[in-house]
């Protein structure tokens, strides 16, 4: 299996634009999770899915963070308008519950800058 | 979730046993404790996990108190490789990380 796929890696761009992260989850994995790491505030968690159901969106810094998931195998996370705070690295990263519970398989990661 | 609690950094010298501890004292009966391992910028890796028995894989073992109110994580032999932040965590449904324990193995 390829992992969990992430894009782009890297993304440098200027305040006000859209934003707009991809992740392809493991293949028959049911849940999908968004995480956020910066260096002040370590890794957070942004919102998590079961089968394509946003569940928990808490963590979701503003309503200019939002995400989707229109199938099982795709989700995207975007941020309109983006803000320099948004710098961070985002992490995607799924699982399988029922055989699997607890283990988290995350992405690369994609890398944000907003200058 | 219930919080937990790690020191922020320890060392280990190469070859020996990295023991690293984690304080969950308000986790309740049917909270899983879990470790995971972030090296360098990569993503998180899951490493290990359990309720109420000690637990052992291929990479660690783990040990949790019979009150279950704090546990142990074990690297038998540490490598340089395994320098990294480690993560404990409880609970298991939105799998919240702290800031973990930055663990440097010195040759």
């Amino acid at each position: 299996d390829a992992g969990v796929i992430q894009s782009p890696r890297h993304e440098v761009t200027e305040m006000g634009q859209e934003v707009t992260l991809r992740c392809k989850p493991i293949s028959g994995h049911d849940y999908l999770f968004w995480y956020r790491q910066t260096m002040m505030r370590g890794l957070e968690l942004l919102i998590y899915f079961n089968n394509n159901v946003p569940i928990d969106d808490s963590g979701m810094p503003e309503d200019r963070f939002s995400a989707k998931m229109p199938n099982a195998s795709f989700s995207t996370l975007k941020i309109q308008p983006s803000e320099p705070r948004d710098s961070a690295v985002y992490f995607c990263a799924s699982s399988l519950r029922d055989s699997r519970p607890g283990e988290l398989f995350f992405g690369e990661g994609s890398r944000l800058t907003v200058l | 979730d219930a919080k937990t609690t790690q020191p922020p950094s320890m060392d280990c010298a190469e070859g020996r046993a990295a023991n690293l501890p984690c304080n969950h004292s308000t986790i309740s009966g049917n909270e899983y404790v879990y470790w995971y391992r972030q090296i360098h910028s990569q993503g998180p890796q899951y490493i290990i996990h359990g309720l109420k028995n000690n637990e052992t894989n291929e990479m660690a073992s783990l040990i949790i108190t019979e009150d279950r109110k704090s546990s142990t994580l074990i690297l038998p032999h540490a490598t340089l490789r395994d320098t990294a932040v480690y993560y404990c965590i409880v609970g298991g449904n939105q799998f919240y990380f702290g800031t973990g324990t930055s663990l440097t193995v010195i040759p």
